[in-house]
């Protein structure tokens, strides 16, 4: 099973600003099967990020994603209110078996 | 557009039973597999189970597997989870999800709003 770790476990900062949260594998994720989800309190995960670094339909271009192998990165470059929320990280690539990292909160500063 | 409704949960004693439904629209369902995941109260998220596009192939995680099965009926664009012998571990929301382009090796692309199982005596 691929393990993944995400950090920071909490980022905090204002809007304007840009974040960069991390996703670490304890193997390497094939072909780059790697998504990151955004979720807001209260609502079902949406999905940002496939294949390590493709925005998924409608998703702005402040956010972008990158790595392989076991490094993986989303960066928003400028941060907006409605950014601020759970984000997860996904592999897919070990199918049929999915893992998700625990997580980084995004707060505001 | 995509619509995953989940319905079902409800509070439940510990080994009682519980079945999970999930009615799609907006797609060619029969045509997608189709995921479980679940998230326990404010914890992360859980992968549980996939369904082939056909409902041949299943495959659970390891929490789950002997105890859940996942099933689908394409004529009426439904998808189950049936969880059996239910421990207090297994308290969530669960979300049936879509696979991206419909195969394995897909991101979930489209997510229902959550049904909340608790298992408590």
């Amino acid at each position: 099973e691929i393990v993944l770790t995400q950090s920071p476990g909490t980022l905090s900062l204002s809007p304007g600003e840009r974040a960069t949260l991390s996703c670490r594998a304890s193997q390497s994720v094939s072909s780059s099967y790697l998504a990151w989800y955004q979720q807001k309190p209260g609502q079902a995960p949406r999905l940002l990020i496939y294949g390590a670094s493709s925005r998924a339909t409608g998703i702005p271009d402040r956010f972008s994603g990158s790595g392989s192998g076991t490094d993986f990165t989303l960066s928003i470059s400028r941060l907006e209110p409605e950014d601020f929320a759970v984000y997860y990280c996904q592999q897919y690539g070990s199918s049929p078996m999915y893992s998700f990292g625990q997580g980084t909160k995004l707060e505001i500063k | 557009q995509v619509h995953l409704v989940e319905s079902g949960g409800g509070v439940v004693q510990p080994g009682r039973s519980l079945r999970l439904s999930c009615v799609a629209s907006g797609f060619t369902f029969n045509t997608y597999g189709m995921h479980w995941v679940r998230q326990a109260p404010g914890k992360g998220l859980e992968w549980v189970a996939v369904i082939s596009y056909d409902g041949l192939n299943k495959y659970y995680a390891d929490s789950v597997k002997g105890r859940f099965t996942m099933s689908r009926d394409n004529s009426k664009n439904t998808l189950y989870l049936q969880m059996n012998s239910l421990r207090g571990e297994d308290t969530a929301v669960y979300y049936c999800a879509k696979a991206f382009r419909g195969g394995y090796n897909d991101p979930f692309d489209y997510w229902g709003q959550g049904t909340l199982v608790t298992v408590s005596s």
